[in-house]
């Protein structure tokens, strides 16, 4: 069983749609969650720390579960400049290890 | 501004030859990585740093080698031993390895064979 695992992907929606990502992780130890993003050919960036409560960067929200151990990425109102590589990762909590999953693609379309 | 810097964006690779590729960060960060992608895939450990003048392997290290003699800089050398090496290459950063952080990347260096 692979570290972290997500969607396989590639979700692609118009414009104005809402899109959730799922990741889910193996390490019970891990402490750190993140989404990133990348565009094509590009690095990653953060996108948004995920906190154990949840929380929300406008459209976007991200969600943990511990139990389930589980990680969600909701998108609203999707944008065209959207369209990209969401990574999801995850760390111990002292940042010696962190695990990239594969990357999901989505592709916002007019 | 503030940043990690990767050069060269491009690289070529002749057979038996090593190449460095140059990872230097200005935000002085403690811990540095190098990631290496795969079309497709996502990203794979190959060594990080959390202090100068140490290192750790990676997932892949098998083929590459680094240093870390300066805070700012973490060069990776892709040797012939390295069979397989085109890819391409993330530098990263991070403030401490020993709390929460965030990892910041370069644009990264795409290295191919000749």
């Amino acid at each position: 069983r692979k570290e972290v695992e997500q969607d396989p992907g590639p979700f692609n929606v118009p414009e104005g749609a809402t899109v959730a990502f799922n990741c889910t992780y193996s390490n019970s130890a891990s402490q750190s969650f993140f989404w990133y993003r990348q565009d094509c050919r590009k690095e990653p960036k953060l996108l948004m720390s995920v906190y154990s409560s949840g929380n929300e960067d406008g459209r976007f929200t991200a969600q943990l579960n511990r139990a389930s151990q589980y990680i969600s990425l909701l998108i609203r109102d999707s944008k065209l400049s959207d369209s990209a590589t969401y990574l999801c990762v995850v760390s111990d909590n002292y940042g010696q290890n962190f695990v990239f999953g594969p990357g999901t693609r989505l592709s916002v379309l007019p | 501004d503030g940043g990690i810097t990767q050069s060269p964006k491009y690289l070529f690779r002749k057979e038996g030859q090593n190449v460095t590729l140059s990872c230097e960060q200005n935000l002085n960060h403690d811990a540095m990585y190098w990631y290496r992608q795969d079309p497709g895939q996502g990203l794979r450990l190959i060594y990080y740093s959390q202090i100068v003048n140490d290192f750790q392997k990676g997932d892949i290290a098998e083929g590459y080698s680094v240093s870390r003699e300066k805070k700012e800089s973490f060069p990776l050398t892709v040797t012939s031993a390295q069979k397989n090496p085109t890819a391409f290459y993330l530098c990263a950063s991070s403030i401490s390895s020993f709390s929460k952080n965030i990892q910041y990347f370069g644009a990264g260096t795409r290295l191919s064979v000749l």
